[in-house]
């Protein structure tokens, strides 16, 4: 177990539908990314939190958006889905954004099906 | 622009064998590199990483991998595979244009049999 929590594990919806997927880093960790895994792009990098400021971005589309909240946690909110967008989406939180490298503890993701 | 290859879509490997599963990479400056294992249905679990320094790096469940700087590579070894290392393997680097964020190989699925 890394620590980092994800909710929900799973997710059904339909084409045009919004979803927000919610991530709680490990304790003390004050940096949040948010992954997408598909078969076809692989894992990529979409947006990248600290202490609740956006740091970086990735391949992130303008139909997703996230945030961090002052108790670390985060959302990461998809609107007019795609059957494109169906994916398991990872959030991992490391200690830091500057220095280090820091290693990312991933959590067990969100598998978003689109229909 | 930075990148890191995993040639192998897959490795087959019988317990007890030695195992390595390849990874090179292009990055500008000094690389920052990881090895993370993902199990079915599971997140990615962290292994170990390459700063600076000795260029064999140990990490977690007997891993350890060997820096190359002249052939750019970064291989994943392990002396004695075990039926439980079959997982899919990533390879990444860290992207220095997106804060430390990672930039991922397309993994390499490892299988061990017995």
């Amino acid at each position: 177990d890394s620590g980092v929590t994800q909710t929900p594990k799973h997710l059904i919806t339909a084409t045009g539908q919004r979803v927000t997927l919610r991530c709680s880093p490990r304790s003390g960790d004050l940096s949040v990314y948010w992954y997408q895994q598909s078969l076809d792009q692989g894992l990529q990098f979409l947006i990248q939190y600290y202490n609740g400021e956006e740091r970086a971005k990735g391949n992130i589309l303008e139909r997703f958006s996230a945030q961090q909240f002052p108790d670390l946690h985060s959302e990461l909110n998809l609107s007019s889905l795609e059957l494109g967008d169906s994916a398991l989406y990872f959030c991992a939180s490391s200690v830091a954004t500057t220095g280090g490298p820091y290693e990312q503890y991933f959590g067990p993701g969100t598998r978003l099906t689109v229909t | 622009a930075q990148s890191v290859a995993q040639p192998e879509d897959q490795v087959n490997v019988a317990e007890g064998n030695p195992l390595t599963v390849k990874c090179t990479y292009s990055v500008s400056g000094n690389p920052y590199l990881f090895w993370y294992v993902q199990y079915p249905n599971r997140g990615l679990q962290f292994l170990l990483k390459y700063i600076t320094g000795d260029n064999l790096v140990k990490g977690s469940y007997g891993f350890e991998a060997e820096f190359n700087k002249s052939q750019t590579s970064f291989h994943l070894k392990k002396p004695s595979a075990l039926v439980s290392d079959s997982a899919l393997y990533f390879c990444a680097v860290r992207d220095i244009k997106a804060g430390t964020a990672l930039i991922f190989g397309k993994g390499t699925t490892l299988s061990v049999s017995s």
